[in-house]
């Protein structure tokens, strides 16, 4: 079956601009998770979702971050206002249930987003 | 402070030689860990994991990880390697065993020697 993917896949941006960056999980996924990984680096943790709602929003960095799912499958990563430092593959992950920890996160292949 | 370290930044090994990953961690009580390999252009996909019971784990493509209480370390290894092996381990731990996040290590490039 198909897999978490991701769009866009590369995203260039102007500083201050908006970006939507956007999740399809795998279909049936309770879990869906967002992570942002800075080149030469390991994935860290922004959000968690359980069906629609937003359990864990610890790792978002600044408010200027706002991630949504409305109805618990596809998911959206917003970022205002975006700075160069916000450059880095945003990946996006899902995981068939929530309750057991055992459950494997699939990831997706990330969106590459650069800001100049 | 609480952390996954992978000390080892780049590794370059022959092909058809051993291999092993050093991780260490820091945290409290036994978190469940992983090991994911990510390849150029591809996503992270998981290689095996620990939650509890026999300390050596069997994962796919012929990996295997140890789970040393003592040593609060996950080692990844695999007896001969093949060129398409080539690409970034990172070692990955659940700190508090709750599914709701996973804090990753800094990642080890592995390069293959012809």
């Amino acid at each position: 079956g198909a897999g978490v993917s991701q769009s866009p896949r590369y995203k260039v941006a102007k500083r201050g601009q908006d970006v939507a960056l956007r999740c399809d999980p795998i279909s049936g996924h309770v879990s869906l998770f967002w992570y942002q990984q800075a080149l030469g680096q390991g994935p860290e943790f922004l959000t968690y979702f359980q069906n629609e709602a937003q359990l864990d929003k610890s790792g978002l960095p600044s408010d200027r971050f706002f991630a949504e799912r409305p109805e618990g499958s596809v998911s959206t990563l917003k970022i205002q206002r975006t700075q160069q430092e916000d450059s880095a593959v945003y990946l996006c992950a899902s995981s068939l249930e929530s309750v057991r920890a055992q459950e494997t996160q699939y990831f997706g292949p990330g969106t590459r987003l650069l800001v100049l | 402070a609480q952390s996954v370290t992978q000390p080892d930044i780049h590794i370059t090994v022959s092909e058809g030689a051993s291999l092993e990953l050093r991780c260490n961690y820091s945290y409290g009580a036994t978190p469940y860990l992983f090991w994911y390999v990510q390849s150029p252009g591809q996503g992270l996909q998981l290689l095996l994991k620990y939650f509890s019971g026999d300390t050596l784990v069997q994962g796919i493509k012929g990996f295997e990880a140890e789970f040393k209480r003592s040593q609060s370390s996950f080692n990844l290894r695999k007896p001969s390697v093949h060129w398409s092996d080539a690409a970034e381990y990172f070692c990955a731990v659940d700190p508090y065993s709750s599914a709701s996040k996973i804090i990753f290590g800094s990642g080890t490039r592995l390069s293959i020697r012809p």
